[in-house]
């Protein structure tokens, strides 16, 4: 299978601690995102890259957080210094640009608990 | 600014009834739109799509029609199955340099056997 895949699948942490989680887009899909998604809600978009370029930012979006895509190929998402309010499941897409019709690319997503 | 609402869940119905997802949608530009479906425990993936107005995108037996003069892609199906059973999510896409795609908040169906 040649999907997404996203790790750790699972991550439990205590407030305070920094957690990064890691997406391996398909590897011809030059564009590839984070998006959040609680409880009871649709996907949340976090930041966009395409190729090794970060485009787009949610205005939402800690200082806490950041993500790196340094080589256009796998992602890193980082978060400093958890808080609780950070619990939610973090999702990775890609998609190519090629083809211009914006469908995404779904990974299984990161499921982050911060205690 | 961009944005999609979709009519609030859970919906319960009996295996072989007629479903309806109301989605509506506000958006600058002209936005692709699309169904996208999370089966329990699995990943966000497309269901159906469409890229203009009037068109149709149909999969699996989910049909849902791009309404521009009422801004909306209401999701249906005529007759639906226990396997069915998921969150659907209503999306819109808007090519602003890089097609972020915004979503609803998703309406869980429950099908009864």
């Amino acid at each position: 299978d040649t999907g997404v895949s996203q790790d750790p699948r699972h991550k439990i942490t205590k407030r305070g601690q920094n957690v990064t989680f890691r997406c391996d887009p398909i590897s011809e899909h030059n564009r590839l995102y984070w998006y959040r998604q609680t409880l009871g809600q649709g996907p949340e978009f976090l930041t966009y890259f395409q190729n090794e370029a970060q485009l787009e930012k949610s205005r939402l979006l800690s200082d806490r957080f950041s993500a790196e895509r340094p080589k256009g190929s796998f992602s890193t998402l980082e978060i400093q210094r958890t808080e609780q309010g950070d619990s939610a499941m973090y999702l990775c897409a890609s998609s190519q640009d090629r083809f211009n019709t914006g469908e995404l690319f779904f990974g299984e997503g990161s499921r982050l608990t911060v205690l | 600014g961009n944005s999609v609402t979709q009519m609030e869940g859970p919906v319960t119905l009996s295996e072989e009834a007629f479903l309806t997802i109301n989605c509506t949608y506000t958006a600058t530009g002209y936005p692709s739109l699309f169904w996208y479906v999370q089966y329990p425990g699995e990943g966000l993936q497309l269901l159906l799509k469409a890229t203009k107005a009037d068109d149709k995108g149909s999969n699996k037996g989910f049909e849902a029609t791009y309404r521009k003069e009422t801004t909306s892609f209401h999701l249906e199906k005529g007759s639906v199955q226990v396997s069915d059973s998921a969150v659907y999510f209503c999306a819109l896409s808007v090519d602003t340099g890089g097609f972020k795609t915004i979503f609803g908040a998703g309406t869980r169906l429950f099908v009864k056997a």
